[in-house]
């Protein structure tokens, strides 16, 4: 029973580029939430996808974006990037969105910005 | 969603009991409490969560008092494996808004 999966791993950008990060959540679940964490800080939680639709959203930019798919997949898309958002961008998911079902996280997608 | 006060870091020998103290005095009745844990360079990791009353799996233990504004979590015992920042977290509509938690060292 694979867990929640992102790809890449790690990656490298520069400033101004666009990036997209990708999640598989774990078998079953049909939420996914995504997260920011710079180093030395707890996750920040930027926002969750249910049903294909953007259901809560933390106090993050316009420039952060994404999209679920029919297969709850999700892709976390962030533009006109800034060294700011260099961080670990973890994708966590659940079962039924605003539940009290706990979520499980992947290992992350590291991303610097040069 | 209500926040939650942890201490920075707590040390613990390994074998021994490790009991985190977590205050959320702000926390409303339709909010659970999580705890996760995050060992360095991996993603946080689920580890308990409840409503009112006590809970217990093969992980830890919870124990939240009567009023519902304060937490303890139980490590019944801690191994060098349990080394992690743990993370409280009070929700009542599964978005978790982490704190910056408490740094558990366990020592041989």
């Amino acid at each position: 029973d694979a867990g929640v999966t992102q790809s890449p791993t790690h990656l490298i950008k520069t400033r101004g580029q666009q990036v997209t990060l990708r999640c598989s959540p774990k078998s079953g679940h049909d939420t996914v939430s995504w997260y920011q964490q710079a180093l030395g800080q707890g996750p920040q939680f930027i926002f969750q996808y249910y049903e294909e639709e953007e259901r809560q959203r933390g106090n993050f930019p316009d420039r952060f974006s994404g999209h679920q798919f029919p297969n709850y997949s999700s892709e976390l898309n962030v533009n006109a990037l800034l060294l700011g958002d260099s961080a670990l961008y973890l994708c966590a998911s659940s079962l039924g969105s605003g539940s009290n079902q706990p979520q499980h996280f992947g290992d992350g997608t590291r991303l610097s910005i040069l | 969603d209500a926040k939650t006060t942890q201490p920075p870091s707590m040390d613990c020998a390994e074998g021994r009991a490790a009991n985190l103290p977590c205050n959320h005095s702000t926390i409303s009745g339709n909010e659970y409490v999580y705890w996760y844990r995050q060992i360095h360079s991996q993603g946080p990791q689920y580890i308990i969560h409840g409503l009112k009353n006590n809970e217990t799996n093969e992980m830890a233990s919870l124990i939240i008092t009567e009023d519902r504004k304060s937490s303890t979590l139980i490590l019944p015992h801690a191994t060098l494996r349990d080394t992690a920042v743990y993370y409280c977290i009070v929700s009542r509509n599964n978005d978790m808004r982490f704190g910056a938690g408490t740094r558990l060292t366990v020592k041989p």
